[in-house]
């Protein structure tokens, strides 16, 4: 089944340490995101890429980071300069901006910290 | 600076009853709108979406409306059933830059009792 995997489910992050959220993908997809939901709260845009190895910040980007080195993966990294890390976090892809379609989300992964 | 707004944030209503959930948004100009179902501790699922021209698309026992110019959007759920509980949540994909940015609602969540 084509989709968008992403792991692990429950992730914890200790003090001043990076981690990275998996995110793949099988549908072809050319377009890839990260989103923040915390409670209560509409999902806010990390990083978004539309193309293999070029990638944009959105608009909660600091203290995280991104790479698009496959056009089927694109792993975050929180660093330890996000000083507010704990949410779930959720990855989506998209045919592309020129495709008007709709974009498909993952299952999340839930951060917390130690 | 697009802001989407959903009313009301929570609603309960007996199972078999027709529904609708509203979402409102501050810039017209937008490219489409999007309406989504994310179940507790998941992902989003895609229910609708509708082009900036368009005025409806339906889905079974479900139709969406746009009226660009109040900047306003309706997600009608007929026949409501206890499997339609869940958080719906709307965005708005914006127009500048050519980009697929979108801006979400803090989503509605919805309880069908049986």
């Amino acid at each position: 089944d084509g989709g968008i995997t992403q792991s692990p489910k429950y992730l914890f992050r200790k003090e001043g340490q990076n981690v990275t959220l998996s995110c793949e993908q099988n549908l072809n997809h050319d377009a890839m995101y990260w989103y923040r939901q915390d409670p209560g709260q509409g999902l806010r845009l990390i990083y978004y890429s539309q193309i293999v190895n070029d990638f944009q910040k959105g608009d909660i980007a600091e203290g995280y980071s991104v790479s698009r080195e496959k056009k089927e993966s694109f792993p975050l990294t929180v660093t330890s300069a996000q000083k507010n890390p704990t949410a779930f976090y959720l990855c989506a892809s998209s045919r592309g901006r020129l495709a008007n379609q709709p974009q498909h989300f993952g299952d999340g992964t839930r951060l917390s910290i130690l | 600076k697009q802001e989407v707004t959903q009313i009301p944030a929570a609603l309960s209503v007996p199972e078999g009853e027709n529904l609708v959930l509203n979402c409102s948004f501050t810039d017209s100009a937008i490219y489409n709108l999007q309406w989504f179902r994310q179940d507790p501790g998941k992902g989003l699922t895609s229910l609708l979406l509708i082009q900036s021209s368009q005025r409806e698309q339906t889905s079974g026992r479900l139709n969406a409306s746009l009226d660009k110019s109040s900047g306003r959007s309706t997600l009608y759920i007929a026949a409501s059933q206890p499997g339609d509980s869940a958080t719906y949540l709307c965005a708005v994909r914006r127009t500048q830059g050519g980009s697929e940015k979108l801006v979400f609602g803090k989503g509605t969540k919805l309880t069908v009792n049986p």
